[in-house]
């Protein structure tokens, strides 16, 4: 499959449960980024990576926990989220830009989440 | 600090019509600013985007206009069809590296 993909589609959590979202982009990008989207905050930067190493955390709880082991697959890891934390999680990834460079960020198709 | 404000939050108009959706934003070091069109159970995707040393960029039937002064950015849409019926978003880079701040988004309603 082309472009950025992501798994699962849906996904049902209990607070105690622990689960993980995985991410995977096929276009030779170094730059990786998990965001949240709701109907509060329609897009939420969550993580930012760059050739593998995180540089930008947006003040995300701990009950997240990103890992980007190569340029080409992001995770997010989850435990004890809260109702609250439901949402559709978006991966994206861009080509490393220099400040202000502008880069297109092509985005995953989410992951619907449910936290009960 | 990181605060882009999009308006209208929703906007229906006539096929046919034009639509015009404004952003400002509060970082004057931003230089980069993006749009994205998000279809109802879809990923959002780049439309157009303008860079601070251009002041209007086109693309068929959209446009985007940036006065850096006054910090503020427009999409134009014109002759709008039930295709461009869609979530938009506008964005800028913030001043952190890689990071884009995302407006609220705008609901655009194209009516046959």
């Amino acid at each position: 499959e082309t472009g950025v993909t992501q798994t699962p589609r849906h996904l049902v959590m209990g607070m105690t449960n622990k689960k993980s979202l995985k991410c995977e982009q096929h276009l030779g990008h170094n730059a990786m980024y998990w965001y949240k989207q709701s109907a509060k905050k329609p897009l939420e930067l969550m993580f930012v990576y760059n050739f593998k190493e995180q540089t930008e955390n947006n003040s995300v709880p701990s009950r997240f926990s990103p890992e980007c082991p190569n340029s080409s697959h992001l995770f997010l890891h989850l435990h004890t989220l809260q109702p609250e934390d439901s949402a559709l999680y978006l991966c994206a990834s861009s080509q490393v830009a220099h400040p202000g460079q502008g880069y297109e960020q092509y985005f995953g198709p989410g992951t619907r989440l449910t936290v009960t | 600090g990181e605060n882009v404000e999009q308006h209208p939050s929703t906007l229906s108009v006539q096929e046919g019509d034009s639509a015009v959706i404004k952003c400002t934003y509060s970082d004057s070091a931003s230089n980069y600013f993006p749009w994205y069109k998000q279809e109802l159970g879809k990923r959002p995707q780049l439309i157009i985007d303008i860079r601070s040393n251009v002041g209007e960029k086109k693309d068929q039937r959209i446009a985007v206009t940036l006065n850096k002064t006054a910090k503020h950015f427009s999409l134009h849409i014109t002759e709008t069809q039930p295709e461009d019926s869609a979530v938009y978003f506008c964005a800028e880079e913030n001043t952190g590296f890689q990071k884009l701040v995302f407006g609220t988004g705008t609901r655009l309603l194209v009516s046959p």
